[in-house]
């Protein structure tokens, strides 16, 4: 059982390059976030999918989209990607929403914009 | 606005001390609390949740007391191993983190 998965791990851009980070769970839960962790600043919630077909933003949503591709899959797209996304962005996915139950978490993608 | 804190960034102790790592919150109405465990290069781990109609949660060798008069949560960590070592965020109600304290286990 895989649990969250996200590609790449590892991520290098130009600035004004774009990209897609992919995730998907496997434990068919309904809900599914985007975080980016930077040092000092914790976890911050870029976007959130509480269920299939909706997402909604979150606290950092600024220079990112995002798709709830169908219940497995949710990914962050930076259109034009600036030296401040660089970042460790974490994918996560939960039963249902918030306050209901804990986060499962990837191991997280690198991203480093030159 | 809605704050979720840890008072020290940082924790040292010796292996077979007990830990207590500490948070604060600013949101009254929170009823429910998680505490994670992220090792170095990993994503965050569910260690132990707490709900508001609680005071105390025991789990395996962990702890988790909630004061809601002074919104303050704490995990306490017993005998402490090296493998304890990480960094504990507190999480309330799953999308607001704190910043996070480091513990450090030395042998």
């Amino acid at each position: 059982n895989a649990g969250v998965t996200q590609t790449p791990k590892f991520q290098v851009l130009k600035t004004g390059q774009s990209m897609t980070l992919q995730c998907a769970q496997d434990m068919n839960h309904n809900s599914m976030y985007w975080y980016r962790q930077d040092p000092g600043m914790g976890l911050r919630l870029i976007y959130y999918s509480a269920s299939e077909g909706t997402t909604d933003k979150g606290e950092v949503p600024n220079g990112y989209n995002v798709s709830r591709l169908n219940k497995r899959e949710f990914s962050l797209r930076l259109e034009s990607a600036a030296p401040s996304q660089t970042s460790v962005y974490f994918c996560a996915s939960s039963v249902t929403g918030a306050n209901t139950g804990e986060l499962f978490f990837g191991e997280g993608s690198r991203l480093t914009v030159l | 606005g809605e704050s979720v804190g840890l008072h020290l960034p940082t924790l040292s102790v010796q292996e077979g001390d007990n830990s207590i790592i500490n948070c604060a919150y600013s949101n009254s109405a929170s009823d429910y609390f998680i505490w994670y465990k992220q090792e170095s290069g990993k994503g965050p781990q569910f260690i132990i949740d707490i709900r508001s109609n609680m005071d105390k949660r025991q789990g395996q060798r962990v702890t988790v007391l909630l004061n809601k008069t002074v919104k303050h949560l704490s995990l306490q960590i017993a005998a402490t191993q090296p493998g304890d070592s990480a960094v504990y965020f507190c999480a309330e109600p799953s999308l607001i983190f704190g910043k996070g304290t480091t513990l450090s286990v030395s042998s």
